[in-house]
This record gives structure tokens, sequence and C-alpha cells, in this order.
């Protein structure tokens, strides 16, 4: 049963555009969420976090938005670059209860194409 | 410049042989993952070590053994009763006992020949 679930596996935007990546999450016991890029055969990287202590943070061009009420998480890229062009996790996990709970469950990835 | 260095980057192994894939951490950090990718599924956790000495199942330990004798090293072995161990393997750290921004080495691409 996943717990965090990334129901677009793909998404394609046009350069200088907004890219709009989404995430659910069924476990209410999560508190911290996080966002990694992937390239093909490397490993992710972290890109942005939030905890669940607020409903906003934002980076650079990426922001990251937090629904409690929803369980909903969505990461905002504006403007989008070609080189944006990759595979993005959400992830979560309930990192103050400690121990096992505070692993992070991860979801399939969506795939973001940014066209030129 | 501290990192995580996974080796070797590619793996062949024959069917019925055990491989072990290599995990080193210079940055301190307590805790070590190793997951798994397969195509169109997210990382999955395999095993994990929040202390040397100490380590935990994840959601798919079986047909995998760890070890975690130094804070620095995480070696994982993919035996023989892993019925599809074709994947792509990811090594993790994290500076705290439980999840925070965890760091990922470059990967481990196993293919079972």
């Amino acid at each position: 049963d996943q717990q965090v679930k990334q129901n677009s596996p793909s998404l394609s935007v046009q350069e200088g555009r907004i890219s709009i990546l989404n995430c659910d999450y069924t476990n209410s016991m999560f508190d911290y969420f996080l966002w990694y890029k992937k390239y093909p055969a490397e490993g992710p990287t972290f890109l942005i976090s939030i905890s669940s202590i607020k409903d906003k943070n934002e980076d650079g061009r990426f922001t990251v938005f937090l629904n409690k009420s929803a369980k909903h998480l969505s990461l905002h890229i504006v403007p989008s670059q070609p080189g944006d062009s990759a595979v993005y996790f959400c992830a979560a996990s309930a990192r103050n209860y400690g121990g096992s709970q505070g692993n992070l469950i991860f979801g399939k990835g969506t795939k973001l194409s940014v066209k030129p | 410049d501290g990192g995580i260095t996974q080796s070797p980057k590619y793996l062949f192994r024959k069917e019925g042989q055990n491989v072990t894939l290599s995990c080193e951490q210079n940055l301190n950090h307590d805790a070590m993952y190793w997951y798994r990718q397969d195509p169109g599924q997210g990382l999955r956790l395999i095993y994990y070590s929040q202390i040397v000495n100490d380590f935990q199942k994840g959601d798919i330990a079986e047909g995998y053994s760890v070890s975690r004798e130094k804070k620095e090293s995480f070696p994982l072995t993919v035996t023989s009763a892993q019925k599809n161990p074709t994947a792509f393997y990811l090594c993790a750290s994290t500076p705290y006992g439980a999840a925070s921004e965890a760091f990922f080495g470059q990967g481990t691409r196993l293919t079972v020949v």
C-alpha cells in the first residue's frame, strides 16, 4: 500500500512556463516532506523540503506547498528550464516519531521534460 | 570533498553468485541506507543502519544482507536468494538518527547475466 503517491508518471512543459509536480500521502504521522531530483544513472540530489508546521517553502525558482488537510504537496518550478528535465521524487517521513518512522518513504517519481 | 562513494558503478553477476556492493561515506553521518530502484518504481528501502553494529530490515530485505562494522561503511550483499537482482542500487546517509536530507551516492547498476 503506497503511503506516498505521485500519480503523474510524466509531465511536459514549455521552457519559461511553470511546472507543477504533485504528491499525495496517506500517513497522517508524516511531518517532514522532501523533493529530490534525479538524472538517469545518477543518485538523487536533494532539492527542497518542508516541515508540517509550514505551508510554503521557497528557494529560488522552486517552491513547495503543503496542504495538510488534503494530505497533498506540490512543487512549483518557475520559470522552467531545459536543465530541469529529470525525474522528481517526493519523499516523506515521520521524523518526530523517531526510529524507523523517520525513514524516508518515496513516491514513484514524475519525469519532467522541459521543451526549449 | 565530503560525499558518498558507491562502487562499482556497473556490476555483472552470473545467476547463483553472491555479489557485494560497496558504500563509503566521509560525511560523519550516523545513519546509512540502501535503496533499490526499478523502472517506473520509486526508491524502495532494503536495509538501514542508524548506528554502528546495528541494522534493520527495510521493506524488501529478502535476499539481501548488510553489515555495519564501521561508521563510514555499509556494504550490501546481494545473495543468490534474491530472485530479481537486476536493478539500480542506491546508498544514502543522513546526519541524524532519523531521516533528514539524505545524501545519495551515484548508484550501482547490477545486471544478472
